[in-house]
């Protein structure tokens, strides 16, 4: 089993819905939780992130942390043509190195 | 404001052959990282350091070798490539006094070894 599982996508929807995307974790230590955002031929970004348990928002996005359920979203209101990307979510435990652990990211496309 | 910078963008090996993807960062950062991203698979850690002469193995770390001299550079050094080393390259950075451990990447090298 991986310790973090995303669904790769590609997901489609069209311009103004709410996206969700979604990652499971296997290792209870994780405390801090993080969603990078990478366009086409580009590094990562980080868009977000929470520690711990909790909902986070920031303009049009929102993560949440399910600790008990070792579950993390984010959702994307409003989306835009421009939120076209690969979202990775990404774990630590906040000790070792600060190391990080990614899923294997979702492919998102906005339809204008 | 550069941040993470590396060199090459584009590379293509002969099986065999050798090379160094350069990677430097002008933010004082002691924690460094090197990273590979494969279709579908995510960043796989291939090595890091936590500071100059410091460095340790990641997660897949065979057929490459890594070096720490000084704060800003953290070289990655493929040796006798081979096919399945065809991926894409990834450095990274963060400040190790930051508990949320946010790491801040270069643009990346793509590497293809025919």
């Amino acid at each position: 089993q991986k310790e973090v599982e995303q669904d790769p996508g590609p997901l489609s929807v069209p311009e103004g819905a709410i996206v969700s995307l979604n990652c499971t974790y296997s290792n209870s230590a994780f405390q801090y939780f993080m969603w990078y955002r990478q366009y086409s031929r580009k590094g990562p970004e980080l868009l977000m992130y929470t520690y711990s348990s909790g909902n986070k928002e920031d303009g049009r996005f929102t993560a949440q942390v399910d600790k008990s359920s070792k579950y993390i979203s984010l959702f994307i209101r409003d989306s835009q043509p421009s939120d076209s990307a690969t979202y990775l979510c990404a774990m630590s435990d906040g000790s070792s190195a600060s190391k990080i652990i990614f899923g294997s990211g979702t492919r998102l496309s906005i339809r204008p | 404001n550069a941040g993470v910078t590396q060199t090459p963008k584009f590379r293509i090996l002969k099986i065999g052959q050798s090379m160094t993807l350069q990677c430097t960062q002008d933010m004082n950062h002691n924690y460094m990282y090197w990273y590979r991203q494969d279709p579908g698979m995510g960043l796989k850690l291939i090595y890091y350091s936590v500071g100059a002469g410091i460095t340790d193995k990641g997660e897949v770390p065979n057929g490459y070798n890594v070096s720490r001299s000084t704060t800003e550079d953290f070289p990655l050094r493929l040796e006798l490539a081979a096919p399945s080393q065809t991926s894409v390259y990834f450095c990274a950075s963060t400040d190790s006094g930051r508990a949320e451990n946010i790491q801040y990447f270069g643009a990346g090298t793509r590497l293809s070894v025919l």
